[in-house]
């Protein structure tokens, strides 16, 4: 079968950083996306890896290894707006999205 | 952002009763999905579209069916509802299959008591 693991939840501190990883198990691999989805409403585009290595975005970057089944994100200076669930995706071998349950970020004061 | 809505935003309905959501979007993308949202699962497709009568089915289509007669309208219908189809229904759209991102809609939360 075909499977996203993610952290259910997560607690951080404002200005400081974190990862969050994913780990996946597909039928084929056509690239590994990473959503932000604040509550109540839709989830929003934040990267996308196909090749190994990190892609920097901003405060944000995922990185990918393809022959572990791994990526992370990582969100750096947190601000408290980035309170939000974090929904990992893969495309398999028929284009299709697989999600991940989704990590729910907590930032503290 | 992309120009896609849905209705209705909320709807409660009666087990039993068929049920209609609509999505529409403005921006000429080739595919359409729906996906449902669910406390402890990801987002998980029911059923998209490749162009105008031109759909298929996702991992979670049953009891589910979908229409799609223009470019920018893609229908889902739950024939007759059930408890479990509760749920928080999101459409999305891309421009092709491999595109980067997909736009998602504000979602149409659906109660069935």
């Amino acid at each position: 079968g075909q499977n996203i693991d993610q952290p259910t939840e997560m607690t951080a501190t404002e200005g400081a950083i974190v990862q969050i990883n994913c780990t996946y198990q597909t039928s084929g691999f056509n690239g590994l996306f990473w959503y932000q989805q604040h509550a109540g409403e839709a989830p929003t585009f934040l990267s996308y890896n196909v090749l190994d290595g990190l892609e920097e975005k901003g405060r944000f970057s995922s990185f990918l290894s393809r022959s572990k089944g791994y990526s992370y994100l990582l969100l750096k200076e947190l601000q408290m707006k980035d309170s939000a669930s974090y929904l990992c995706a893969v495309r398999d071998s028929n284009y299709q999205l697989i999600w991940g349950a989704g990590t729910k970020l907590i930032i503290k004061p | 952002d992309a120009g896609i809505t849905q209705s209705p935003r909320h709807k409660v309905t009666e087990t039993g009763t068929p049920v209609t959501l609509r999505c529409h979007q403005t921006e000429n993308h080739r595919y359409m999905y729906w996906y449902r949202q669910d406390p402890g699962h990801g987002l998980r497709l029911i059923h998209y579209s490749y162009g105008v009568k031109d759909t298929d089915k996702g991992e979670v289509s049953d009891g589910y069916s979908v229409s799609r007669s223009k470019t920018e309208d893609f229908l889902l219908t739950l024939e007759s509802a059930t408890s479990s189809q509760t749920s928080v229904y999101f459409c999305a759209i891309s421009q092709d299959r491999s595109s980067y991102e997909q736009y998602f809609g504000p979602g149409t939360r659906l109660t069935v008591t």
